[in-house]
């Protein structure tokens, strides 16, 4: 099967740090990655999709200069939280998908951050 | 893309099939319909997704509606790992980013 990592799992931060967090694609080629976020009892939020090589699209209301997506090659695709505060403190899972848009979403195990 | 309804919650007893439906009136011709399910403190997992006919994999069965109005997830003999958060939600596979939008989804407890 498919199999997505996430880098770390946890990470415990001060307010005005930044936090990277990697998303692996292990045994295939993702040409799209998906972030989402996730605060307590809520459901996944879409985040941004980024594709191989080029820009990120960021959903409504996520901003892109505090949510940094790189996506440089077709097996890792990273999100920074810039100048995090405790209100990004969150659940961040990420997905990849292999080449076509019908293709299965495969889910990475998350990240959880919290800012203290 | 077309939203799904799912009851809040559900109850089941270990070892007996379980159901869990999806009402989805405006689902469009391109609209696939995915499931995917949700344990605690972990990524969703896929479990079965189909477009008009009915399908069956190793971990389940999803009945369609004729009409595609709505849909069952069929959990043939419930676990107690089978409890989790299950979402369903329609795709347009035809589009350009086939994004996955999830809805509040359906807690399904097992009881023992």
């Amino acid at each position: 099967g498919a199999v997505v990592s996430q880098h770390p799992s946890w990470v415990i931060c001060k307010s005005g740090t930044s936090v990277k967090i990697e998303c692996r694609s292990l045994d295939f080629q993702a040409t799209t990655m998906f972030w989402y976020r996730q605060f307590p009892k809520q459901s996944l939020m879409l985040m941004a999709t980024s594709n191989e090589g080029s820009k990120a699209t960021y959903e409504q209301g996520v901003e892109k200069d505090k949510f940094l997506i790189n996506h440089a090659s077709l097996t890792l695709s990273t999100l920074t939280v810039t100048s995090a505060h405790p209100e990004d403190s969150s659940f961040y899972i990420c997905s990849a998908r292999k080449l076509r848009t019908q293709e299965t979403q495969y889910f990475g195990p998350g990240t959880r951050l919290l800012v203290l | 893309d077309a939203k799904t309804t799912q009851p809040n919650s559900m109850e089941s007893n270990e070892e007996e099939p379980v159901h869990l439906p999806c009402n989805h009136s405006t689902i469009s011709g391109t609209d696939y319909i995915h499931w995917y399910r949700q344990l605690p403190s972990q990524g969703p997992e896929y479990v079965i997704h189909g477009l008009t006919s009915n399908v069956n994999n190793r971990m389940a069965s999803l009945a369609i509606a004729e009409d595609r109005k709505s849909s069952t997830l069929i959990l043939h003999r419930a676990t107690l790992r089978d409890a989790a958060v299950y979402y369903c939600i329609l795709r347009d596979d035809g589009g350009s980013q086939g994004n996955l939008i999830f809805g509040k989804g359906t807690k399904l407890s097992v009881k023992p």
